[in-house]
């Protein structure tokens, strides 16, 4: 089975500086998921990934997978509080099984204003 | 994007007695739906596939009889908690698939047992 492998699993920072977040799968990506959530509530989608070298962005925060499709980085530039909460990567199992994610542990993002 | 509801957003309930949680697709069809659970400060971890007018596939570990999975349309899939005790108190979260590779989750029920 796919096993994701996400890091940091918590990151503080100061209001203004740049971050990322990696996640490296066990196995080639069929499609790669960024989503982030408030805890207790639900997903919020971020971007998707599915091509080598792909590269994604939306406001401040910027999406990369790898040649290889094994490993995805996320990049928030000058971070707002408003960033804060925690940051889910997703692996779709591709094939018959398209939508079926298997979830990173999850980064847990602080902002301090 | 394509919109998944998921009915209630909480739920309180008595040790001992069933909660049925519901996921709709309101803008697609789904023939597939995945249900998933969230526990403290952990990630999702899916419980099992949902298929439109068959049996669930479960994961490994998932009490079959504890958790009942029913999709009876296109648009709609049951996740019932059975004689719910405080141990099953979580989040639990649905998601559907839709065209042509994409996932859309709903908003989450929290159950708490009490």
């Amino acid at each position: 089975s796919q096993e994701l492998e996400q890091s940091p699993q918590s990151l503080i920072v100061q209001e203004g500086k740049n971050l990322t977040i990696n996640c490296t799968s066990s196995k080639t990506l069929y499609g790669l998921y960024w989503y982030k959530q408030k805890y207790g509530e639900g997903l919020i989608f971020l971007m998707m990934l599915q091509k080598g070298g792909e590269e994604k962005s939306h406001e401040k925060i910027t999406a990369k997978l790898d040649e290889k499709k094994q490993q995805s980085s996320l990049h928030i530039t000058a971070s707002q509080p408003s960033h804060a909460g925690i940051y889910l990567c997703g692996a779709d199992s591709g094939g018959t099984s398209y939508g079926k994610l298997t979830f990173g542990q999850g980064t847990i993002l602080t902002v301090h204003p | 994007g394509a919109v998944v509801s998921q009915h209630p957003s909480r739920v309180i309930c008595k040790s001992g007695t069933s909660v049925k949680i519901e996921c709709r697709s309101l803008d697609f069809q789904a023939t597939t739906m995945f249900w998933y659970r969230q526990f403290p400060k952990k990630s999702l971890m899916l419980m099992a596939t949902s298929n439109e007018g068959s049996k669930a596939t479960y994961e490994q570990g998932v009490e079959k009889d504890k958790f009942l999975i029913n999709h009876a349309s296109l648009t709609l899939s049951t996740l019932t908690v059975t004689s719910a005790h405080p141990e099953d108190s979580s989040f639990y979260i649905c998601s559907a698939r839709g065209q042509p590779t994409e996932a859309f989750f709903g908003q989450g029920t929290r159950l708490t047992v009490v």
